[in-house]
C-alpha cells in the first residue's frame, strides 16, 4: 500500500515569512498527526486529528501555526510569521482509527529552515 | 502529560556485539511502547512494539522487554550488523491521551565494522 505523502520535501523561507505544509495520510487511516522534529531530538506532536475534528492541540503555538484537515483525509500545516526556532523537519503520521490501534506510520517529512 | 528518558544517548558497538537501550516513562497509565529506527534524513520506521499486557517481545535480531513496576522498557539489538547505525527512538503512549506519542530523544547507534 501507499505510505503516508508530505511536500515540499525541502523549504527555505527568511524569518517573518509564511509557509504551508501537506500531508497525504494512508487511505483508510482516521487518525493524522503533525509533528516538529528539531534536530537531535525525538519528534513532539504538534497536533492531532480523527477525521476532521481536533483530538488534541495542546502543544501547538496557536499564535502562529495553524492546520485543517477540512474533508477528513489530507491536511494542511502552516506557519505564519515563520521564526528562527521554527527550524525541524516536520512530519506527519497517520494511523487507523480505533481503541486498539497503535501503530503509526510516518511521511518523508518537510525540512524547513528559517533563515 | 507523559514523561520518556532514553538512555544512552550515543552507542557504539562491535560489528557481532548486542546494543542495549533503555527507557523510563512517567505515567503508569500507559499501554503501549513503539521503537523506531531513524536513518539519516529518512523517515521514523516502526521496527518493534509492545503492549502493556505483554512482558517480552521478540523479532530475530531485536527484542523488547517491559517492566511496568518499575516503568521502564529497553530494546536489545544482537548480532549487530552495520546497518542498525541509525538513530533510535523509544516512545509510549497512552490511550487514555488519544493514543498521543511520547518519544525519548533518541540514541545514536553507530556499529564498527
Amino acid at each position: 500500500e501507499a505510505g503516508v505523502a508530505q511536500s515540499p520535501r525541502y523549504k527555505i523561507i527568511e524569518k517573518r515569512q509564511s509557509v504551508a505544509f501537506w500531508c497525504n495520510p494512508i487511505s483508510g487511516h482516521a487518525t493524522l498527526y503533525w509533528y516538529q522534529q528539531i534536530l537531535g531530538q525525538g519528534p513532539k506532536l504538534l497536533i492531532q486529528f480523527q477525521n476532521n475534528g481536533v483530538v488534541d492541540d495542546s502543544q501547538l503555538p496557536k499564535d502562529r501555526f495553524s492546520a485543517e484537515r477540512l474533508k477528513g483525509v489530507d491536511s494542511t500545516l502552516k506557519i505564519q510569521p515563520a521564526k528562527l526556532e521554527d527550524s525541524a523537519v516536520y512530519l506527519c503520521a497517520s494511523s487507523l482509527a480505533g481503541a486498539n490501534s497503535y501503530e503509526q506510520y510516518f511521511g518523508p517529512g518537510t525540512r524547513l529552515t528559517v533563515t | 502529560g507523559e514523561n520518556v528518558e532514553q538512555h544512552p544517548s550515543t552507542l557504539s558497538v562491535q560489528e557481532g556485539d548486542s546494543a542495549v537501550i533503555k527507557c523510563t516513562y512517567s505515567d503508569s497509565a500507559s499501554n503501549y511502547f513503539p521503537w523506531y529506527k531513524q536513518e539519516l534524513g529518512k523517515r521514523p520506521q516502526l521496527i518493534i512494539d509492545i503492549r502493556s499486557n505483554v512482558g517480552e517481545k521478540k523479532d530475530q535480531r531485536i527484542a523488547v522487554t517491559l517492566n511496568k513496576t518499575a516503568k521502564h522498557f529497553s530494546l536489545h539489538i544482537t548480532e549487530t550488523q552495520p546497518e542498525d547505525s541509525a538513530v533510535y527512538f523509544c516512545a509510549a503512549t497512552l490511550k487514555a491521551a488519544g493514543n498521543k506519542l511520547t518519544f525519548g530523544g533518541g540514541t545514536r547507534v553507530l556499529v564498527k565494522p
